[in-house]
């Protein structure tokens, strides 16, 4: 069965940092792409940017927003992938899910969500 | 990118059928044949319910159905039930090799 948990999130002052991991198993971590999407309490889905795998050299891409600010990085020896935030803003305060794509390239739709962890933004 | 546009919200009664609208460009929905539907319940994680605009993973019922036309995507769920009751969202492959999704709609089962 495939599993993802996200750990790391809670309460940051803006322009702070965080770093959240996302344990995954159940399937070949390493030849997997990983993404990170977000939820705002009482808004819709946001992506956030992906890795993928080592054949793929590691490409990553990030959304607009957070561009600049965030780096995705994976750990393949300990199935796990990271989403270190900086310069922190009110308006990152989400939910934060990491996700197993699948699909063309870097993967066209989540088959697993992890459970999500909360990041909240405020000072 | 701007958000897919979806209908905030869509109602129906048990054992009707609904449609849920998703709107893009043809840099993403209009692109690619690759918009997938998520299903979720409040303050659990989405599910996978449509993938490659018509496709059901195992496991989904065949109540859910999907299909596109042109820029807009959408999700039909015939035989409504009360379980059904949920926030839905899409989501479609851009031509940035990124991912973009819909602002979700909000089913509620009259």
């Amino acid at each position: 069965e495939v599993q993802l948990v996200e750990s790391g999130g809670g309460l940051v002052q803006p322009g702070g940092s965080l770093k959240l991991s996302c344990a995954a198993s159940g399937f070949t971590f390493s030849g997997s792409a990983m993404h990170w999407v977000r939820q705002a309490s009482g808004k819709g889905l946001e992506w956030v940017g992906h890795i993928r795998s080592k054949p793929n050299s590691y490409a990553t891409a990030y959304a607009a927003s957070v561009k600049g600010r965030f780096t995705i990085s994976r750990d393949d020896s300990e199935n796990t992938a990271y989403l270190q935030m900086d310069s922190l803003k009110t308006e990152d305060t989400a939910v934060y899910y990491c996700t197993r794509p699948q699909g063309v390239n870097s993967g066209s739709y989540y088959v697993a969500w992890g459970q999500g962890t909360l990041v909240t933004v405020s000072s | 990118q701007s958000a897919l546009t979806q209908p905030a919200s869509v109602s129906g009664s048990p054992g009707q059928s609904i449609t849920i609208s998703c709107t893009g460009t043809s840099s993403d929905v209009g692109g690619y044949n690759y918009v997938s539907w998520y299903q979720q319940h409040p303050n659990k994680a989405p599910k996978l319910m449509i993938y490659d605009v018509s496709n059901r993973p195992s496991g989904v019922s065949n109540r859910f159905s999907g299909s596109k036309s042109g820029n807009t995507a959408s999700l039909t769920i015939s035989g409504l039930q009360a379980e059904d009751e949920a926030d839905y969202h899409c989501a479609s492959y851009t031509s940035s090799s990124t991912m973009l999704f819909g602002g979700g709609t909000k089913l509620t089962v009259l």
